[in-house]
């Protein structure tokens, strides 16, 4: 999988859009770009994907730029529920299995 | 739409005793993968599991672990004569099948394993 690379930690205050960035400059045609967050001690939750376009869900948004190398995840109104580390993750499919490579991930910590 | 079970949620063992972790993916999902994170640690994968098969187990250590998915019932992760070490949270995901990038994996709660 492509690497991708994040900010070690962020805060926002509630009720406030949470911006988290993510490059992936060596990202290919076929790639996709996951996001991911484990809230302390859980299981990861899926939070959004894309390839090319922009997406939104109920969860979040993704901007991904027009070259594919960086994109944003926003979390439009930030609570205190969005404590948790986000994993920005480019997958390729591979013969041998679809699984997910996880990184270090950025620290999201939501203030009151 | 049950999520991905895995069970126990915590499991206590003593150092030499073996561990057995259960995973029930998904209703009609036919992959399961493990993962482990060691304390203060990220999320590493272990090992790739269709029905009965084992597809990718490059993350799995080479003694003293091993995983099936069998037929009928739970993926089993089973780890032998435990040591200190194989404190950790263990995942579980499972997804639908793997011929497209497009497909999520859903994780379950984990295994907390502990051994005194």
């Amino acid at each position: 999988d492509a690497k991708t690379t994040q900010p070690t930690s962020m805060d926002c205050a509630e009720g406030r859009a949470a911006n988290l960035p993510c490059n992936h400059s060596t990202i290919s045609g076929n790639e996709y770009v996951y996001w991911y967050r484990q809230i302390h001690s859980q299981g990861p939750q899926y939070i959004i994907h894309g390839l090319k376009n922009n997406e939104t869900n109920e969860m979040a948004s993704l901007i991904i730029t027009e070259d594919r190398k960086s994109s944003t995840l926003i979390l439009p109104h930030a609570t205190l529920r969005d404590t948790a580390v986000y994993y920005c993750i480019v997958r390729v499919f591979e013969t041998s299995g679809s699984r997910l490579t996880f990184g270090e991930g950025t620290q999201l910590t939501v203030n009151p | 739409n049950a999520g991905v079970m895995q069970n126990p949620r915590h499991l206590v063992r003593r150092r030499g005793q073996e561990a057995r972790l259960r995973c029930s993916p998904m209703k009609g999902h036919s992959h399961v993968y493990w993962y482990r994170q060691l304390p203060e640690e990220g999320l590493k994968f272990m090992v790739y599991l269709q029905k009965e098969n084992i597809i990718d187990e490059s993350g799995m250590p080479k003694e003293r672990f091993s995983a099936e998915f069998p037929k009928e019932g739970p993926s089993i992760l089973r780890i032998q004569q435990v040591v200190r070490g194989d404190s950790a949270a263990y995942f579980c995901a499972s997804s639908r099948y793997i011929r497209t990038t497009n497909e999520k994996l859903f994780f379950g709660s984990g295994t907390q394993l502990s051994v005194l």
